[in-house]
């Protein structure tokens, strides 16, 4: 089973910074990762898929990148509706997808 | 637009079974490509795969639980339910169902199960 671990555990920046998100797979799933933003309360939804296309009406301002093994959540911008906790997600090998631990970014 | 929505027992016993029902709108489960998942999360932790039923009735379900858990769907009904047995307090979550196409794209709002006498 594929392990995805994510880093930082904790991101702080302050609205208007830029935030790096990082993921990792323990082997690799091609482009097979995706992104999901939750907010405390809701469920989590679709940012990313194919590790760089948005889905649908994900503004600009996020972005994915990488292959392989390493991959990066990129928000340019901060804005205050973006402070919520960011899990990547394979779904190269099966029987199942795998979940990251998460990253949560907060306001510093 | 895909909706779904998740519906079960609020509160489990120890040794219980589970049965959760996903009902959803929005799309077919008879068309190709398309599935239907089970996710959950325990308070303040992580998201975890549990199963997923796609179209042709192909199911999958995470190994460490395949043991206690059965997918199935009536397309007829738009309905999918998850059955979990011997349910334990650290099975206590929310749990989401999801459609899937190539990824979970749509989430119903989640229910939440607490395993306690």
């Amino acid at each position: 089973e594929i392990v995805m671990t994510q880093s930082p555990a904790t991101l702080s920046v302050s609205p208007g910074e830029r935030a790096t998100l990082s993921c990792r797979a323990s082997q690799s799933v091609s482009s097979n990762l995706a992104w999901y933003q939750q907010k405390p309360g809701q469920a989590p939804r679709l940012l990313i898929y194919g590790a760089s296309t948005r889905a649908t009406g994900i503004p600009a301002r996020f972005s994915g990148s990488g292959s392989g093994t390493e991959f990066t959540l990129t928000i340019s911008s901060l804005q205050s509706e973006d402070f919520a906790v960011y899990y990547c997600q394979q779904y190269n090998n099966w029987p199942i997808f795998t979940f990251g631990p998460g990253t949560k970014v907060d306001i510093k | 637009q895909i909706t779904l929505k998740e519906s079960g027992p609020t509160l489990v016993k120890p040794t219980q079974t589970l049965t959760l029902t996903c009902t959803f709108s929005g799309f077919s489960l008879s068309t190709s490509g398309v599935g239907v998942g089970w996710i959950r999360q325990p308070p303040g932790k992580a998201l975890e795969w549990l199963a997923l039923i796609y179209w042709n009735d192909d199911k999958r379900y995470s190994p460490s639980l395949k043991s206690r858990l059965t997918i199935t769907k009536d397309t007829s009904k738009n309905q999918v339910v998850l059955t979990m047995t011997n349910m334990d307090p650290v099975d206590t979550a929310t749990y989401y169902c999801a459609h899937v196409d190539i990824v979970a794209t749509a989430w119903g709002q989640g229910t939440m199960v607490t395993v306690s006498s």
